[in-house]
């Protein structure tokens, strides 16, 4: 088993439907979580990160975590064909000092 | 802020040669770099994890003798690749991380894409 688990994906939408990608993970002790974006090509970028349980919005884009079921996921609202690519979740036991990051689940937002 | 810089973007060299690649912190302190590699369509591979001033931590399956990386300064952190050959292309990615950001969140480089012919 892997240690952070993302479905690969494709994920196929709409435009301006809602995009909702999953995350789990099996360490207990992660204490934080984020969300990287990356286009085909380029490098991951940063676009969301959540410590507690509960939502995070920002923009279009809300954060999910739930510590108790070792999930988190990103939600992406009004999906546009730039949201296209991989996204990538990764998890932080800060005391171990390690981070661990899922392979990736490839989105496409179609016109 | 949190802009990492990494040079060159892109390589080209002959097989047997070796190639440098610098990765930098602009406007933090990197208390942590660490080195990605990536072959297309491909996930993300930990290569290395540098603390400044010490020596590198590299992963299973990783030659720290092929791979060697120098976290010489808290602001710059370079991978080179010796005796470089055709199965070493691929897209090289540094990130680096701070304490000061207090959240362990990295920060990636724009990567370098080394093509070894």
């Amino acid at each position: 088993q892997k240690e952070v688990e993302q479905n690969s994906g494709p994920l196929s939408v709409p435009e301006g439907a809602i995009a909702s990608l999953n995350c789990t993970y099996s360490d207990r002790g992660s204490q934080s979580f984020f969300w990287y974006r990356q286009y085909s090509g380029k490098s991951p970028e940063l676009i969301m990160f959540i410590y507690s349980n509960g939502d995070k919005e920002d923009g279009r884009f809300t954060a999910q975590l739930n510590k108790a079921s070792q999930y988190v996921s990103l939600l992406i609202r009004d999906s546009q064909p730039s949201d296209s690519a991989t996204y990538l979740c990764a998890v932080t036991n800060t005391n171990a000092g390690k981070s661990t990051f899922g392979d990736g689940t490839t989105l496409t937002v179609k016109p | 802020g949190a802009v990492v810089s990494q040079h060159p973007s892109w390589v080209i060299c002959k097989s047997g040669t070796s190639v440098k690649i610098e990765c930098r912190s602009l406007d933090f302190q990197a208390t942590t770099m660490f080195w990605y590699r990536q072959f297309p369509k491909q996930s993300l591979m930990l290569m290395a994890t540098s603390n400044e001033g010490s020596k590198a931590t590299y992963e299973q399956g990783v030659e720290k003798d092929k791979f060697l990386i120098n976290h010489a300064s808290l602001t710059l952190s370079t991978l080179t690749v010796t005796s470089a050959h055709p199965e070493d292309s691929s897209f090289y990615i540094c990130s680096a991380r701070t304490l000061g950001l207090g959240a362990y969140e990295q920060y990636f480089g724009p990567g370098t894409r080394l093509t070894v012919t």
